[in-house]
Protein backbone atom coordinates (compact mmCIF):
# COMPACT_ATOMS: atom_id res chain seq x y z
CA UNK A 1 0.00 0.00 0.00
CA UNK A 2 1.53 3.42 -1.28
CA UNK A 3 1.69 5.78 2.15
CA UNK A 4 1.21 9.22 0.65
CA UNK A 5 -0.26 8.97 -2.72
CA UNK A 6 -0.66 12.01 -5.27
CA UNK A 7 -2.67 12.36 -8.24
CA UNK A 8 -1.99 13.43 -10.98
CA UNK A 9 1.71 12.03 -11.59
CA UNK A 10 2.81 14.69 -14.74
CA UNK A 11 0.14 17.70 -15.25
CA UNK A 12 0.46 20.01 -18.14
CA UNK A 13 -1.37 22.92 -18.81
CA UNK A 14 -1.63 25.97 -20.48
CA UNK A 15 -0.99 29.05 -19.20
CA UNK A 16 -4.08 31.17 -17.17
CA UNK A 17 -5.92 27.25 -16.78
CA UNK A 18 -7.03 26.32 -12.85
CA UNK A 19 -5.35 22.61 -12.14
CA UNK A 20 -5.82 20.74 -9.05
CA UNK A 21 -3.59 18.21 -7.35
CA UNK A 22 -4.52 15.49 -5.01
CA UNK A 23 -2.49 14.32 -1.80
CA UNK A 24 -4.12 11.08 0.41
CA UNK A 25 -1.99 9.63 3.22
CA UNK A 26 -3.01 6.54 4.68
CA UNK A 27 -0.46 6.68 7.82
CA UNK A 28 -3.33 7.89 10.09
CA UNK A 29 -0.46 11.13 10.31
CA UNK A 30 -1.87 14.38 11.71
CA UNK A 31 -0.06 16.59 9.79
CA UNK A 32 0.62 17.11 6.13
CA UNK A 33 2.34 19.13 4.06
CA UNK A 34 3.09 20.74 0.15
CA UNK A 35 6.17 22.01 -1.00
CA UNK A 36 7.44 23.36 -4.40
CA UNK A 37 10.53 22.09 -5.96
CA UNK A 38 12.46 23.90 -8.67
CA UNK A 39 14.17 22.95 -11.18
CA UNK A 40 17.30 23.74 -8.88
CA UNK A 41 16.12 20.62 -6.61
CA UNK A 42 15.47 23.11 -3.55
CA UNK A 43 12.62 22.06 -1.87
CA UNK A 44 10.26 24.95 -0.48
CA UNK A 45 7.55 24.55 2.04
CA UNK A 46 4.18 25.87 1.17
CA UNK A 47 1.70 25.11 3.29
CA UNK A 48 1.35 22.73 6.37
CA UNK A 49 -2.17 21.37 7.89
CA UNK A 50 -2.41 19.80 11.13
CA UNK A 51 -5.77 18.05 11.75
CA UNK A 52 -7.23 19.60 8.85
CA UNK A 53 -6.69 23.09 10.15
CA UNK A 54 -4.14 25.27 8.76
CA UNK A 55 -1.00 26.01 10.69
CA UNK A 56 2.03 27.22 8.22
CA UNK A 57 1.15 29.20 5.03
CA UNK A 58 4.74 30.90 3.68
CA UNK A 59 4.73 34.10 0.73
CA UNK A 60 2.65 31.94 -1.93
CA UNK A 61 0.68 33.63 -4.10
CA UNK A 62 -3.05 33.66 -3.35
CA UNK A 63 -3.51 31.69 -6.51
CA UNK A 64 -2.38 28.61 -4.51
CA UNK A 65 -5.73 27.37 -2.39
CA UNK A 66 -4.81 23.80 -0.50
CA UNK A 67 -7.82 22.24 0.80
CA UNK A 68 -7.83 19.68 3.66
CA UNK A 69 -11.35 17.74 3.76
CA UNK A 70 -10.15 15.53 6.31
CA UNK A 71 -7.13 14.67 7.74
CA UNK A 72 -5.95 12.43 5.63
CA UNK A 73 -6.30 14.56 1.90
CA UNK A 74 -4.64 17.52 1.30
CA UNK A 75 -5.41 18.95 -1.98
CA UNK A 76 -3.70 21.85 -4.36
CA UNK A 77 -5.76 24.44 -6.19
CA UNK A 78 -3.96 26.27 -8.33
CA UNK A 79 -5.57 29.73 -10.37
CA UNK A 80 -4.56 31.43 -13.29
CA UNK A 81 -1.35 29.34 -14.12
CA UNK A 82 1.75 31.00 -14.22
CA UNK A 83 4.74 29.88 -16.49
CA UNK A 84 6.77 30.20 -12.82
CA UNK A 85 4.29 27.75 -11.48
CA UNK A 86 6.45 24.97 -13.64
CA UNK A 87 7.78 22.87 -10.68
CA UNK A 88 7.58 19.47 -8.90
CA UNK A 89 5.47 19.67 -6.41
CA UNK A 90 5.42 17.30 -3.08
CA UNK A 91 2.95 16.23 -0.52
CA UNK A 92 4.43 14.82 2.42
CA UNK A 93 2.71 13.81 5.81
CA UNK A 94 3.99 13.31 9.54
CA UNK A 95 2.79 11.78 12.58
CA UNK A 96 2.25 15.21 14.51
CA UNK A 97 3.73 18.89 13.53
CA UNK A 98 5.65 19.88 17.01
CA UNK A 99 8.50 17.03 17.08
CA UNK A 100 11.28 15.01 15.12
CA UNK A 101 9.79 16.98 11.59
CA UNK A 102 9.75 13.20 10.18
CA UNK A 103 8.21 13.16 7.04
CA UNK A 104 6.94 10.64 4.18
CA UNK A 105 7.10 12.41 0.75
CA UNK A 106 4.69 11.60 -2.33
CA UNK A 107 6.20 10.46 -5.50
CA UNK A 108 5.69 14.25 -6.57
CA UNK A 109 3.23 15.92 -9.64
CA UNK A 110 5.71 17.63 -12.26
CA UNK A 111 3.26 20.67 -13.13
CA UNK A 112 4.64 22.02 -17.19
CA UNK A 113 2.76 25.71 -17.19
CA UNK A 114 3.15 26.37 -21.19
CA UNK B 1 14.47 32.99 7.56
CA UNK B 2 16.73 29.98 8.62
CA UNK B 3 19.22 29.13 6.02
CA UNK B 4 20.52 25.42 5.67
CA UNK B 5 23.86 25.23 3.36
CA UNK B 6 24.58 21.90 1.84
CA UNK B 7 28.58 21.29 0.61
CA UNK B 8 29.69 20.14 -1.64
CA UNK B 9 26.30 20.99 -4.09
CA UNK B 10 27.61 18.29 -6.43
CA UNK B 11 30.32 14.84 -6.12
CA UNK B 12 31.32 12.69 -8.33
CA UNK B 13 33.28 9.73 -7.50
CA UNK B 14 33.98 5.94 -8.23
CA UNK B 15 32.68 3.04 -6.99
CA UNK B 16 34.54 2.66 -2.92
CA UNK B 17 35.78 5.81 -2.07
CA UNK B 18 34.45 7.55 0.56
CA UNK B 19 32.54 10.91 1.26
CA UNK B 20 31.60 13.28 3.06
CA UNK B 21 28.23 15.75 2.48
CA UNK B 22 28.19 18.84 4.94
CA UNK B 23 24.91 20.90 5.80
CA UNK B 24 25.45 24.34 7.94
CA UNK B 25 23.67 26.70 9.22
CA UNK B 26 23.77 29.32 11.69
CA UNK B 27 20.42 28.86 12.96
CA UNK B 28 19.75 26.18 15.85
CA UNK B 29 17.74 23.76 15.34
CA UNK B 30 15.44 21.24 17.37
CA UNK B 31 15.85 18.26 15.38
CA UNK B 32 17.47 17.44 11.85
CA UNK B 33 16.76 14.78 9.29
CA UNK B 34 18.80 13.30 6.32
CA UNK B 35 16.67 12.51 3.40
CA UNK B 36 17.61 10.91 -0.15
CA UNK B 37 16.02 11.47 -3.52
CA UNK B 38 15.69 9.54 -6.33
CA UNK B 39 14.96 11.10 -9.88
CA UNK B 40 11.43 11.01 -9.98
CA UNK B 41 10.30 10.25 -6.66
CA UNK B 42 10.00 11.62 -3.48
CA UNK B 43 13.03 12.61 -0.58
CA UNK B 44 12.89 9.03 1.58
CA UNK B 45 13.80 9.86 5.19
CA UNK B 46 17.29 8.60 6.08
CA UNK B 47 17.94 9.30 9.32
CA UNK B 48 16.46 12.00 12.89
CA UNK B 49 18.95 13.50 15.10
CA UNK B 50 18.12 15.32 18.12
CA UNK B 51 20.35 15.94 20.62
CA UNK B 52 23.55 17.62 20.10
CA UNK B 53 26.78 15.32 19.22
CA UNK B 54 24.62 12.77 17.67
CA UNK B 55 26.35 10.11 15.95
CA UNK B 56 24.14 7.35 14.27
CA UNK B 57 24.92 5.02 12.00
CA UNK B 58 23.29 3.29 9.08
CA UNK B 59 25.25 0.41 7.45
CA UNK B 60 27.38 2.23 5.41
CA UNK B 61 26.34 5.69 6.41
CA UNK B 62 26.92 7.56 9.08
CA UNK B 63 25.64 10.64 10.47
CA UNK B 64 26.48 13.32 12.65
CA UNK B 65 25.05 16.52 15.06
CA UNK B 66 26.80 19.33 15.64
CA UNK B 67 27.28 19.69 19.29
CA UNK B 68 25.30 23.38 19.18
CA UNK B 69 22.97 21.61 16.91
CA UNK B 70 23.00 23.88 13.84
CA UNK B 71 25.09 21.59 11.59
CA UNK B 72 25.40 17.96 10.55
CA UNK B 73 27.42 15.82 8.42
CA UNK B 74 27.11 12.73 6.41
CA UNK B 75 29.97 10.27 5.81
CA UNK B 76 29.38 6.91 3.12
CA UNK B 77 31.96 4.57 3.64
CA UNK B 78 32.91 2.78 0.29
CA UNK B 79 30.67 3.87 -1.70
CA UNK B 80 28.06 2.43 -4.04
CA UNK B 81 26.14 3.29 -7.29
CA UNK B 82 23.16 2.56 -5.46
CA UNK B 83 24.24 5.62 -3.05
CA UNK B 84 23.66 7.79 -6.42
CA UNK B 85 20.41 10.50 -5.25
CA UNK B 86 20.18 13.85 -4.38
CA UNK B 87 20.90 14.27 -0.40
CA UNK B 88 18.76 16.68 1.00
CA UNK B 89 19.22 17.46 4.97
CA UNK B 90 16.51 18.99 6.88
CA UNK B 91 16.33 21.43 10.13
CA UNK B 92 13.37 21.52 12.44
CA UNK B 93 12.08 24.00 14.37
CA UNK B 94 9.27 23.79 17.61
CA UNK B 95 7.35 25.55 15.67
CA UNK B 96 6.60 22.66 13.43
CA UNK B 97 8.47 23.90 10.18
CA UNK B 98 11.52 21.84 8.76
CA UNK B 99 13.69 23.79 6.38
CA UNK B 100 15.39 21.94 3.91
CA UNK B 101 19.19 22.23 2.68
CA UNK B 102 19.85 23.15 -1.15
CA UNK B 103 20.82 19.50 -1.74
CA UNK B 104 24.32 17.49 -2.49
CA UNK B 105 23.99 15.44 -5.96
CA UNK B 106 25.93 12.59 -5.29
CA UNK B 107 26.83 10.79 -7.99
CA UNK B 108 28.72 6.98 -7.96
CA UNK B 109 30.44 5.58 -11.26
CA UNK B 110 30.47 1.62 -11.38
Amino acid sequence: DTAVSQTPKYLVTQMGNDKSIKCEQNLGHDTMYWYKQDSKKFLKIMFSYNNKELIINETVPNRFSPKSPDKAHLNLHINSLELGDSAVYFCASSQEWSVAHEQFFGPGTRLTVL
Amino acid sequence: TQLLEQSPQFLSIQEGENLTVYCNSSSVFSSLQWYRQEPGEGPVLLVTVVTGGEVKKLKRLTFQFGDARKDSSLHITAAQPGDTGLYLCAGGTNAGKSTFGDGTTLTVKP
